[in-house]
């Protein structure tokens, strides 16, 4: 079964709106990274968080992971039509660390 | 330039008729894995390899064989393959630590009629 369970599957905003999309696992992960992937791409990864409670920004993104290290968010502020794509995550447990277990994706459609 | 290179991009291919897609990488990375991509399914992990001659199965491993006989590449095999194995397939690698980024290929899209 999933792993981890990535929501909403899908989202559509006009530019200039915000965007969340949230992650949560049922086991306590060691960390969680962040990707994204743009249509007829590859994924590219964006920020791996390893920390309780952390909160890192790129720009206009916000990663955060849960005190529990059992869920995460990725927030974009004021959205632009460039952050089209897929964003997922995926967790890593300690004990399998070659093991990466990926959400299905949240698809962001921006309408400019 | 940094890079992933899977061979090919592109392959219809017949059910029982085997396969074999490429994986090189270029960056002397220890770890390299296997992922397919299926529509509302995310990426889903086949195999990876922690180091030579060392690897591990993933979420989906059946149907699937891979060795690592060498650093750089990490080639994926298909026995038989079965149209269930039409997917999108991602080849990673990352060097040795959780923290660093990995890096993934361009994918291959395989269709198994």
């Amino acid at each position: 079964g999933q792993q981890v369970m990535q929501i909403p599957q899908y989202q559509h905003v006009q530019e200039g709106e915000d965007f969340t999309t949230y992650c949560n696992s049922s086991t306590t992960l060691s960390n969680i990274q962040w990707y994204k992937q743009r249509p007829g791409g590859h994924p590219v990864f964006l920020i791996q968080l390893v920390k309780s409670g952390e909160v890192k920004k790129q720009k206009r993104l916000t990663f955060q992971f849960g005190e529990a290290k059992k869920n995460s968010s990725l927030h974009i502020t004021a959205t632009q039509t460039t952050d089209v794509g897929t964003y997922f995550c995926a967790g890593r447990r300690g004990s399998t660390l070659g093991r990466l277990y990926f959400g299905r994706g949240t698809q962001l459609t921006v309408w400019p | 330039e940094a890079q992933v290179t899977q061979n090919p991009r592109y392959l219809i291919t017949v059910t029982g008729k085997k396969l074999t897609v490429t994986c090189s990488q270029n960056m002397n990375h220890e770890y390299m894995s296997w992922y397919r991509q299926d529509p509302g399914l995310g990426l889903r992990q086949i195999y990876y390899s922690m180091n030579v001659e060392v690897t591990d199965k993933g979420d989906v491993p059946e149907g699937y064989k891979v060795s690592r006989k060498e650093k750089r590449n990490f080639p994926l095999i298909l026995e038989s393959p079965s149209p269930n194995q039409t997917s999108l397939y991602f080849c990673a690698s990352r060097p040795q630590g959780t923290g660093n980024t990995i890096y993934f290929g361009e994918g291959s899209w395989l269709t198994v009629v």
